[in-house]
């Protein structure tokens, strides 16, 4: 079975230049998350999807930040523009369901730098 | 907020010592508990979950333990191996929100 697909697996863009990531999750999986990771921290959670709605992007930064997941499958990470602050991992990782219960499979990240 | 802290940052240890790694976390009214490794510049894999009302959990040579009521978690990790070398990060479940500590870096001399 694929895991959690992400590209690209790393990318350089001047600063105030647009980006964007995309993730495909393991297939039949309804939760799907977007997470940022800095150098040398844990993961924190931009948002949230059940299936095509976002059910939790309280810290997704919406001034810059957008997401979608068209079809409730593939989503996609925008950030328009880029900042040299947003040079960091963004992750994927999808679950089953969004029950409490269930592990979360991770993509190998997106590294992207901002010069 | 859930705060969650892991310690040591950094852990340097020869093959065959068995490795403890601790995580606390401040909010106790926790789902559930996960330990992942990561390995450098690639994504995280789950080793273990422990339920709420789990006090620990094995898998091979991993062990986890639970106290929820103090905010603690331990991994044990026997007989450690030079393929351990990793990145381990806790994290707490709370209203489906994962909250992560910063990890710690454990590197295993052969």
């Amino acid at each position: 079975e694929a895991g959690v697909v992400q590209s690209p697996r790393y990318k350089i863009i001047e600063k105030k230049q647009p980006v964007a990531f995309w993730c495909n999750p393991i297939s039949g999986h309804n939760t799907l998350y977007w997470y940022l990771q800095n150098l040398g921290q844990g993961p924190e959670l931009l948002i949230r999807y059940e299936n095509e709605e976002a059910v939790d992007d309280s810290q997704l930064p919406k001034d810059r930040f957008s997401a979608e997941r068209l079809k409730g499958v593939d989503s996609t990470l925008k950030i328009q523009p880029a900042e040299l602050g947003d040079s960091a991992v963004y992750l994927c990782a999808s679950s089953a369901e969004g029950r409490t219960a269930d592990t979360q499979y991770f993509g190998p990240g997106t590294r992207l730098t901002v010069l | 907020k859930q705060e969650v802290t892991q310690i040591p940052a950094a852990l340097s240890v020869p093959e065959g010592e068995n490795l403890v790694l601790n995580c606390s976390f401040t909010d106790s009214a926790i789902y559930n508990l996960q330990w992942f490794r990561q390995d450098p510049g690639k994504g995280l894999t789950s080793l273990l979950l422990i339920q709420s009302s789990q006090r620990e959990q094995t898998s091979g040579r991993l062990n986890a333990s639970l106290d929820k009521s103090s905010g603690r978690s331990t991994l044990y990790i026997a007989a450690s191996q030079p393929g351990d070398s990793a990145t381990y990060l806790c994290a707490v479940c709370n209203d489906y929100k994962l909250s992560f500590g910063a990890g710690t870096t454990v590197t295993v001399r052969a």
